[in-house]
């Protein structure tokens, strides 16, 4: 089956920056996605790398190491609207089933 | 927009009831998945489906079962609901070779 890892809490500072890390361990690995929600509501997708390197969105960039089955989510200029939970998700086998970790909580402070 | 509607927002139900939450996507999508989430434990996958009548077990099928008769819809089915099936459901679609999820706004099922 699949597993991912992630930190359960983070708390950083508004305007700062702050990395999210996820660990996984699966077979038939395709890709590695980061999704946003906030509370009472449905999660959204933030971005998706299939590749090892960086991919830059704007404010939040993601990255993936896949011979270390890991992969970090960035996100800089952090606003007080960034408090939410931040998951990673892994696509997986032919069909690309998407399985999701636990998620970090992300409190930005003033 | 894609739009992925799950029928009900809230629901109450009693112990050993057979329980049907609906999702519907119109965006013809090929894969649809129904995840619980609970506090702490994530988004757990509890079955996929990749094709109309086709699907595979998640981490947690224990206790449900899907139905997929026509590609816009994907049923989860509480065969006799328990109290520990409470929780959020979250219904979710994509392109089977895009990287995008797009989620409904969730059932919030009590079970009584």
């Amino acid at each position: 089956g699949q597993s991912l890892e992630q930190p359960s809490e983070v708390t950083a500072v508004e305007g700062a920056i702050v990395q999210i890390n996820c660990t996984y361990q699966t077979s038939g690995f395709y890709g590695l996605s980061w999704y946003q929600q906030h509370d009472g509501g449905a999660p959204t997708f933030l971005s998706y790398n299939a590749l090892d390197g960086l991919e830059e969105t704007g404010r939040f960039s993601s990255f993936l190491s896949r011979s270390d089955s890991y992969g970090y989510l960035l996100l800089q200029e952090l606003q007080m609207k960034d408090s939410a939970s931040y998951f990673c998700a892994v696509s997986s086998g032919g069909y690309q089933k998407v399985t999701f970790g636990t998620g970090t909580k992300l409190q930005v402070i003033p | 927009d894609v739009k992925v509607t799950q029928s009900s927002r809230y629901l109450v139900k009693r112990t050993g009831e057979k329980v049907f939450l609906e999702c519907v996507q119109d965006m013809d999508h090929e894969n649809m998945f129904w995840y619980r989430q609970d506090p702490g434990l994530g988004l757990r996958l509890i079955y996929f489906s990749y094709d109309v009548k086709m699907k595979e077990k998640g981490d947690i099928p224990e206790g449900y079962s899907v139905s997929r008769e026509k590609k816009e819809r994907f049923s989860l089915i509480l065969e006799s609901a328990s109290t520990n099936q409470t929780s959020m459901y979250l219904c979710a679609s994509s392109l089977r070779n895009k990287d995008e999820a797009f989620f409904g706004q969730g059932t919030r099922l009590t079970v009584v």
